[in-house]
């Protein structure tokens, strides 16, 4: 079956270390983004691509990046860990010209 | 960033009744409309789209939408304890992109 999945599913690091979180999507959907859920703050979108070689940022982009090399998959790093990122971070794909978003487990990153 | 308010609850409703969650957003020129499923410690779970003007009926659930008011409802009928979960409501911005809300809380007591 088609599906989305996220990796690590929870992950610990210290302040300063580059981190990456994986998404990997077998739906063939090009648009993907990247969010990030506080209490408080809701869904927060960090980072979309609509396809190869396409990124964009989101409203809470600092500190993050992302690269899109395949269709497939569309990981986040987090260039230098900040206690201020420790949260739950959710990927999610849509197909081209659709706006429904279909979410992968998430994962729950603590920085120390 | 679009504003899409929901009413903050949490909602507590008996087991049997109806739940009733709300939302509006701002921008007028908006046209999809969504309402997801968030049970704690899960991804949000799509459950409802919403386009036009009117009601959306799925099995025990029901989306409302009014335009002119910029207002979206969720309606659960019967409800159920497995319906005890956090709703999103989600509206779309341009380019594929969605504004979401920050959730309300339902409770469905035994």
């Amino acid at each position: 079956d088609a599906e989305i999945t996220q990796s690590p599913r929870h992950k610990i690091t210290e302040t300063g270390r580059q981190v990456t979180l994986a998404c990997h999507q077998t739906w063939n959907h090009n648009n993907m983004f990247w969010y990030r859920q506080d209490l408080g703050h809701g869904l927060r979108l960090i980072h979309y691509s609509y396809g190869v070689q396409d990124t964009n940022k989101g409203e809470v982009s600092d500190g993050y990046s992302v690269s899109r090399s395949n269709t497939e998959d569309l990981p986040l790093t987090l260039e230098s860990a900040a206690s201020s990122q420790t949260s739950v971070y959710f990927c999610a794909s849509s197909l081209q010209g659709n706006y429904e978003q279909y979410f992968g487990p998430g994962t729950r990153l603590t920085v120390t | 960033q679009k504003e899409v308010e929901q009413n903050s609850g949490p909602l507590s409703v008996p087991e049997g009744a109806i739940a009733s969650l709300n939302c509006t957003y701002s921008d007028r020129g908006s046209q999809s409309f969504f309402w997801y499923r968030q049970y704690s410690g899960k991804s949000p779970e799509l459950i409802m789209s919403i386009y036009s003007n009117g009601d959306k009926e799925d099995g025990r659930f029901t989306a409302q939408l009014n335009k002119a008011s910029q207002y979206v409802s969720l309606l659960i009928r019967d409800s159920q304890p497995s319906d005890s979960a956090t709703y999103l409501c989600a509206v779309n911005e341009v380019d594929y992109k969605l504004s979401f809300g920050a959730g309300t809380t339902v409770t469905v007591r035994a």
